[in-house]
């Protein structure tokens, strides 16, 4: 089954104590993104990848870090979380020429 | 920035009802997609509309852009009540990045049986 996986799918964490959402997709997608969504604020992006070590910056990339050393993997790093990153964490991925993006399940995070 | 804005921001209908959603944005485009997001789930995309089209039709969907107005609207006829979730509209920018997708803020459709 073609599918977004995310891990973990809820985690609670302490300000400070770094820690990293994986994101999987098994179509073979070149293009994969990380998105935060937020009460009134709707999907925001964080960084996205256009192919194996090609990353970007989105438009809330502070306080992030990513990697793309393989096509199907693109985890998002939180080297010193804190609480204004408490959120819930989309990974998306669409393939080159297409247009539809396919969404992994989210992560929510709880930073105390 | 936010670029695609849905109006109403919630709406409520019995199952039945047809119910409308409508996006703006601000910039020019290359599409529009509309997803669909059930709570706390990932989105799903439900249509695209390309820049150059004015209406599309999938199943009960119905999607309208208006590129003069920078305008969409998305209908679903006879809701039911598993239509019940959030709906985004997505623009692709024509003049940005080639691989950027920026959301709107979404309408929570609820669909009473």
């Amino acid at each position: 089954e073609a599918q977004v996986t995310q891990n973990p799918r809820y985690l609670i964490t302490v300000t400070g104590k770094k820690l990293t959402v994986t994101c999987s997709q098994n179509m073979n997608h070149e293009y994969m993104s990380w998105y935060r969504q937020d009460p009134g604020l709707g999907l925001r992006q964080i960084y996205y990848s256009m192919n194996v070590e090609v990353t970007d910056k989105g438009d809330v990339p502070e306080g992030y870090k990513v990697s793309r050393k393989e096509k199907r993997n693109f985890p998002l790093i939180l080297e010193s979380p804190s609480p204004n990153q408490t959120s819930l964490y989309f990974c998306a991925s669409r393939g080159t020429g297409a247009n539809e993006q396919f969404f992994g399940p989210g992560t929510r995070l709880t930073v105390l | 920035s936010q670029q695609g804005e849905e109006d109403p921001q919630a709406l409520s209908i019995q199952e039945g009802e047809n119910a409308t959603m409508n996006c703006s944005y601000k910039t020019s485009i290359n599409n529009l997609q509309w997803y669909r997001q059930n709570s706390g789930r990932g989105l799903v995309h439900l249509i695209l509309i390309r820049s150059n089209e004015r209406e599309k039709h999938s199943g009960r969907l119905r999607v309208t852009l208006d590129t003069s107005k920078k305008s969409s609207s998305l209908l679903i006829t006879a809701s039911r009540a598993a239509d019940t979730a959030s709906y985004f509209c997505a623009t692709r920018d024509s003049g940005g990045s080639n691989y950027k997708l920026t959301f709107g803020k979404g309408t929570l459709l609820t669909v009473n049986p």
